[in-house]
């Protein structure tokens, strides 16, 4: 059974950047995609970006200029940074396995987000002074 | 990109049928058949129902079931239990390597 667990710091100041870790066992972090998606208390899912096991990465389009992601598979690890927070980026931040499928158009083919099939317990993040 | 337009709420009694909608575009969930639901219980992580617009993973009982017309996907939730008491979230891959959610659904079962 796969398992994600999120870590990294439950509070960040205004400006500063966020950094949280996912840890993946129960099966390797090679060959997949894996995304982070956050949920502030009481609204609905946000997904902020994926990156693969290579450490190709897509972003959200409001959310590109300040998301990295890294991954290290030797620690069967991905990681993500948002920089310049505001109280706006709280939230509780949930990494996924992202299953991607191979779509083609009549120009070209690309591994295209299918679903998010395992889910860490999620980490609150909270941004104040 | 806007989210995709989900109801706040919907309910039923047990035994009885609900239907949840999640509308979209053709650049969203007209244009591709990867829409996925998912079922989130407060203070939980979010767990998958249905990808590919019909498919249910194993662990899912065949009282659920997805199905999509035009840019609207809906989840049906047949012989409503009390454990179906939850938030809904409805996922659509946009194109461009976007993914997006809809905003939710607060499922009471009466």
């Amino acid at each position: 059974q796969v398992q994600l667990q999120e870590s990294g710091p439950g509070l960040v100041k205004p400006s500063e950047t966020l950094s949280l870790t996912c840890t993946v066992s129960g099966d390797s972090i090679r060959s997949y995609y894996w995304s982070w998606i956050r949920q502030p208390a009481g609204k609905g899912l946000e997904w902020l970006g994926r990156i693969y096991s290579r450490g190709d990465t897509n972003f959200s389009p409001s959310l590109r200029s300040r998301v990295t992601m890294s991954v290290d598979t030797t620690k069967n690890q991905f990681s993500l940074r948002l920089s310049s927070v505001t109280a706006a980026d709280t939230a509780v931040y949930y990494c996924a396995r992202d299953w991607a499928a191979s779509y083609c158009s009549s120009t070209s083919c690309v591994e295209a987000h299918d679903y998010f099939d395992y889910w860490g317990q999620g980490s609150l993040v909270t941004v104040t002074s | 990109q806007s989210a995709l337009t989900q109801p706040p709420s919907a309910s039923g009694s047990p035994g009885q049928s609900v239907t949840i909608s999640c509308t979209g575009t053709s650049s969203d969930v007209g244009g591709y058949n990867y829409v996925s639901w998912y079922q989130q219980h407060p203070g939980k992580a979010p767990k998958l129902l249905i990808y590919e617009v019909t498919k249910r993973p194993s662990d899912v009982p065949n009282r659920i079931s997805g199905s999509k017309s035009g840019n609207t996907a809906s989840l049906t939730v047949s012989g409503l239990q009390a454990e179906d008491e939850a938030d809904y979230y409805c996922s659509s891959y946009a194109g461009s390597n976007n993914v997006i959610f809809g905003g939710g659904t607060k499922l009471t079962v009466l």
